[in-house]
């Protein structure tokens, strides 16, 4: 059946070192979303796409996370150099176009840990 | 700006036993989500309701989208263990339908 996937599912890294999350949306979905879930800050928007084209990157910061489609069947979500506070389970979302209402199809989740 | 505030924070129930949650907010959403998150997994869209007083069933889960626009309640019926988890309120934000805004979420424990 259908699902968005995401890799890894797991990573723990060194403080300094770069991180990539990958996404894969669900086939014929057009728009992507990348979000963090954290303990103190709940579901956080942190960019997403239509079409391939970012739309809104507000949520992330901006000197050290980047987001990129480099095609329809996959985007992802860099963050260099990584900080312990950057720690948080990252999800990616795909939904239909834009009218079929707000449903989001979310993927497992990356499990970041920093040290 | 927009803020979505869930209560219970959490739940301790008993395996059979109704459920009452309740999501509200400052501001009207012409929208109400209700998603499930299970331990390790990504939430999951439960129940959406579009129009005011709109009264919604999925099983044993009911939702209802308050008719002041600032509320919206999710109950579920004869609660079984796999119930377990955080259940989400979230609605698309005034500035943008695509983007929304989650609340802090219901922890639900059920106890067999």
């Amino acid at each position: 059946d259908a699902r968005v996937t995401q890799t890894p599912r797991h990573k723990v890294t060194e403080m300094g070192q770069e991180v990539t999350m990958r996404c894969q949306p669900i086939l014929g979905h057009n728009t992507v979303f990348w979000y963090r879930q954290t303990m103190m800050q709940g579901l956080e928007l942190l960019a997403y796409f239509r079409n391939r084209a970012p739309l809104d990157d507000s949520g992330m910061p901006k000197d050290r996370f980047s987001a990129e489609m480099p095609d329809a069947t996959l985007a992802t979500l860099k963050i260099q150099p990584s900080e312990p506070r950057d720690s948080a389970v990252y999800f990616c979302a795909s939904a239909p176009r834009q009218g079929e209402g707000n449903e989001q199809f979310f993927g497992p989740g990356t499990r970041l840990t920093v040290l | 700006g927009q803020q979505l505030n869930q209560s219970p924070q959490s739940m301790f129930i008993q395996e059979g036993e109704d459920v009452s949650m309740n999501c509200t907010s400052s501001s009207i959403f012409n929208t109400w989500l209700w998603y499930k998150q299970d331990p390790g997994e990504g939430p999951v869209l439960l129940i959406a309701l579009y129009k005011a007083g709109e009264l919604t069933s999925n099983g044993r889960l009911t939702a209802q989208f308050g008719i002041t626009r600032k509320d919206s309640f999710l109950n579920i019926s004869a609660s079984i263990p796999s119930d377990v988890g955080i259940y989400f309120c979230a609605g698309p934000m005034k500035t943008s339908y695509d983007k929304v805004i989650f609340g802090p979420g219901t922890s639900l424990s059920v106890i067999p």
